[in-house]
């Protein structure tokens, strides 16, 4: 099993639709969650960290931690198509090793 | 906004080549990162540095690899004797605090070995 999981897509929706991506990892030592997204040609930008399980809320952006299932998510709301980026889920111990997994490619449709 | 600033932005080289990337890290941040991408791959971890050393690295940073802070702003990365393997989007990133708060990263050098 891979250490972190990450469906790549594509996924493509309509504007305004929820969208959901995950994670998930085989590794229980991962402390913190973190969710980037990725412009193409561009560095990640982070969006949110994460440390317990539970919900954590900006914006448009929820990020879910559930540490039992060792599986994460992040969802936005209202989607536009400036959300349109590739979305890295990554993940640490709390080391400088951060895990990312391997993207998910998202496109919004107006 | 403070940004991760990365020279160049594309650089070609022959095999065999050593290069040297560039990093101007955000100034008051203290660790600081390497990262790679290969294209359609995942981002890897290479390096990371706190306090002018090294504090960890990955398999993938080998004697070929070497990084430095020369100065109180750059920071760079140097591959010896590159491979076509090398090929690969290279960033820096740097942090203000330990690195579970995440990192901000720059735009990348797009490395192309011949």
């Amino acid at each position: 099993q891979k250490e972190v999981e990450q469906d790549p897509g594509p996924l493509s929706v309509p504007e305004g639709a929820i969208v959901s991506l995950n994670c998930t990892y085989s590794n229980s030592a991962f402390q913190y969650f973190m969710w980037y997204r990725q412009y193409s040609r561009k560095g990640p930008e982070l969006l949110m960290y994460t440390y317990s399980s539970g919900n954590k809320e900006d914006g448009r952006f929820t990020a879910q931690v559930d540490k039992s299932s060792k599986y994460i998510s992040l969802f936005i709301r209202d989607s536009q198509p400036s959300d349109s980026a590739t979305y890295l889920c990554a993940l640490t111990v709390g080391n400088n090793d951060m895990r990312f997994g391997a993207g998910t490619r998202l496109t919004v449709k107006p | 906004e403070p940004e991760v600033t990365q020279t160049p932005s594309h650089q070609v080289t022959q095999m065999g080549q050593e290069v040297i990337l560039r990093c101007v890290p955000i100034s008051n941040h203290l660790y600081f990162y390497w990262y790679r991408q290969i294209l359609g791959q995942k981002v890897e971890f290479l390096v990371s540095f706190y306090n002018n050393e090294i504090s960890e690295k990955s398999e993938i940073f080998d004697d070929q690899f070497s990084v430095e802070r020369p100065d109180g702003s750059n920071f760079t990365l140097k591959i010896r004797s590159t491979k076509l393997e090398d090929s690969a989007m290279y960033f820096c990133a740097s942090s203000e605090a330990e690195p579970r708060y995440g990192y901000t990263f720059g735009s990348g050098t797009r490395l192309t070995v011949v």
